[in-house]
Formats: C-alpha cells, sequence, structure tokens
C-alpha cells in the first residue's frame, strides 16, 4: 500500500541551527502539508502546497520557515533557525484531491528535538 | 473561523465496556468534511472515517460507530466492547471543502485509557 514517507524519523539539534526534514507524499498526490504536534498537545496545520506554490499557512509558519518541493518527488520543511518552542513532532500529509475530498494520508512524524 | 471541541481530555474505562468520544465542531461553511484519527503511542495518525456535511447517515465499522448530527454540530465515536489496543490518542477533525488544499483542523485529542 502506497505509504508517505518522512526521514529523519528523530533529530536532535541546537538552537539556532538549520533543520530540514523530508517527505516523500504518495506518488500521485498533488497536495502536500505540513502539520505540527508539540508532545501532548493537538495535531497544528503549518502550511499546505499545492502546483508548487503555498496555498496557505498558518500563523506559526513565519519567515523561519519554508517549505519547497526541489525535485517531483521530495517535499521539504526547513527551519531556518531552530528555537526551542519548535520541538515537536512534524507530520507530512498528502492527498490526491483537494475540497476535502481527498484523504490525506499522513507520514510517521519527525520527531525534532532542540536543545 | 472553523473550530474542533473535544470537551473529554482523557477518559478510562474498563475492556469490553463502550465507550463514546464527543466532538463538536463549528463552521460557517455548508459543505465541510469530518475525520476522525487515531494516535497510538506509536505516535503516527491513523485515518478512521471521513464524513461530509450532506452524509448525515450514522456509519458503522466493526466495533466502531459514528454518530453525525448536524443540529447540534456533533460527530460522536463510539467504541463497542472496548479492547486494550483501542488505549490511543483520538482526534476529531473538520475541513472546509476548498478548491487548492485540504487543510483539516483538528481537536485537542481524547486519551482513551482501556483497562485490562
Amino acid at each position: 500500500e502506497p505509504e508517505v514517507t518522512q526521514t529523519p524519523s528523530h533529530q536532535v539539534t541546537q538552537m539556532g541551527q538549520e533543520v530540514i526534514l523530508r517527505c516523500v507524499p504518495i506518488s500521485n498526490h498533488l497536495y502536500f502539508y505540513w502539520y505540527r504536534q508539540i508532545l501532548g498537545q493537538k495535531v497544528e496545520f503549518l502550511v499546505s502546497f499545492y502546483n508548487n506554490e503555498i496555498s496557505e499557512k498558518s500563523e506559526i509558519f513565519d519567515d523561519q520557515f519554508s517549505v519547497e518541493r526541489p525535485d517531483g518527488s521530495n517535499f521539504t520543511l526547513k527551519i531556518r533557525s531552530t528555537k526551542l518552542e519548535d520541538s515537536a513532532m512534524y507530520f507530512c500529509a498528502s492527498s490526491v484531491a483537494s475540497g476535502g475530498t481527498g484523504e490525506l494520508f499522513f507520514g510517521e512524524g519527525s520527531r525534532l528535538t532542540v536543545l | 473561523a472553523q473550530k474542533v471541541t473535544q470537551a473529554q481530555t482523557e477518559i478510562s474505562v474498563v475492556e469490553k465496556e463502550d465507550v463514546t468520544l464527543d466532538c463538536v465542531y463549528e463552521t460557517r461553511d455548508t459543505t465541510y468534511y469530518l475525520f476522525w484519527y487515531k494516535q497510538p503511542p506509536s505516535g503516527e495518525l491513523v485515518f478512521l472515517i471521513r464524513r461530509n456535511s450532506f452524509d448525515e447517515q450514522n456509519e458503522i465499522s466493526g466495533r466502531y460507530s459514528w454518530n453525525f448530527q448536524k443540529s447540534t454540530s456533533s460527530f460522536n465515536f463510539t467504541i463497542t466492547a472496548s479492547q486494550v489496543v483501542d488505549s490511543a490518542v483520538y482526534f476529531c477533525a473538520l475541513s472546509e471543502a476548498r478548491i487548492r488544499d485540504d487543510k483539516i483542523i483538528f481537536g485537542k485529542g481524547t486519551r482513551l485509557h482501556i483497562l485490562p
């Protein structure tokens, strides 16, 4: 069964360092997302991406964050200068259709720990 | 603005009991989608169900059932004859029908403990 894959599964970094989280969405999907879950809290929307541009972003997704689809398969989330409060699980998701008709498939998450 | 409220933060029941997880949502759209996701201790998000706003029929899938009531803006989830493997955090979520994305908004989740 096709799945969304994320790497790394866990990354530890020092505050101020740049981090890139990678995702390989399901191959025929067109819509891509990043969500964040701080430990023990709810899953929060960060950004959606379609047709090589951001469709929508939340207040959390400030100038320190960027997303990119550098080739036909990867979808990356970059945090330019990490802060302690960026420690969280980051989930990538993809869907084949929009408008709520497409089921979001989530990856297993990348846990980021900022020291 | 859209909002999902799961008032139950944590529930504990003994195995084989039935348990209902509550979900209340807010949206100004007439077309929207509701979801339930399960997050087991391993951390991944597991899709359970999607229901569109025009389909108020209740759904049953094995021991799981969902009760969608537009009149009260609720989409409750019942597990019948609970099992220890049902222990997880359960998230209710809402998506407003949009052309350019499928952004979904999650509730805060209900942590369910099934005690042996």
